[in-house]
């Protein structure tokens, strides 16, 4: 079936140092792949979605890119701040009916 | 931010009680979803709707969760006999139709059953 594989569960770092997050998924659908962000005690938002091979896709500082034949969509950031200690999640949007197949997440925590 | 909104945004039950929740979804969104964030952070797809009527939803749903989104009202979600493994972060989220669309979630009712 379905599924996403975020293999990092908690990721701690010192700001200003550069990270990614890992995210693989399968589907027998052509692929949509999500980024949310979720802080503390506050609604996931988007970050980044992307259907298009190869192709970076950016916002606020984050970037990844879409390969289809690794079925990866990692998570970069080339500088992350104090600001940006929170939960990840990578999804996947296998059909318009389920809606989104969410990842385990990987907790961020940055320090100073 | 998001402009789902979610009341209440915590819910102490007892076991067997009713528990109810609900949800306005964005302006315009037909599609609305209903997740399930345990304390592990994992999310579980519980019922979506398109125009108030249900495009899918999960076993446990049918069971012992009842749901509806009437028109020109709140969505609703009810556990009919709460049990401690329903204790959760319960998120409702809306959507313009199609893949690939950006889902906007609410900040979620957080159910503790006791």
């Amino acid at each position: 079936g379905d599924s996403v594989t975020q293999t990092e569960g908690l990721v701690t770092l010192t700001k200003g140092l550069p990270v990614m997050l890992n995210c693989t998924y399968q589907t027998t659908y052509s692929p949509f792949l999500f980024w949310y962000v979720q802080h503390l005690n506050e609604a996931p938002k988007l970050l980044l979605k992307s259907s298009t091979d190869n192709k970076r896709t950016e916002h606020q500082g984050f970037y990844a890119t879409l390969h289809k034949s690794s079925s990866s969509f990692h998570l970069q950031k080339s500088s992350v701040q104090l600001s940006d200690s929170a939960l990840y999640f990578c999804a996947l949007s296998p059909n318009y009916a389920q809606g989104l197949t969410f990842g385990l997440g990987t907790r961020v925590s940055v320090f100073p | 931010n998001s402009k789902v909104i979610q009341t209440p945004r915590y819910l102490v039950k007892g076991q067997g009680q009713k528990a109810k929740m609900r949800c306005i979804p964005e302006k315009g969104h037909p599609v609305v979803f209903w997740y399930q964030q345990n304390k592990n952070n994992e999310f579980k797809f519980l019922i979506n709707f398109q125009n108030q009527e249900v495009l899918q939803q999960i076993d446990m749903t049918e069971k012992r969760f009842s749901a509806e989104c009437p028109s020109n009202s709140p969505c609703s979600l009810e556990i009919q006999s709460s049990e401690a493994g329903d204790s959760a972060l319960y998120l409702c989220a809306s959507s313009s139709q199609g893949r690939g669309t950006e889902v906007f979630f609410g900040k979620g009712t957080r159910l503790t059953v006791v």
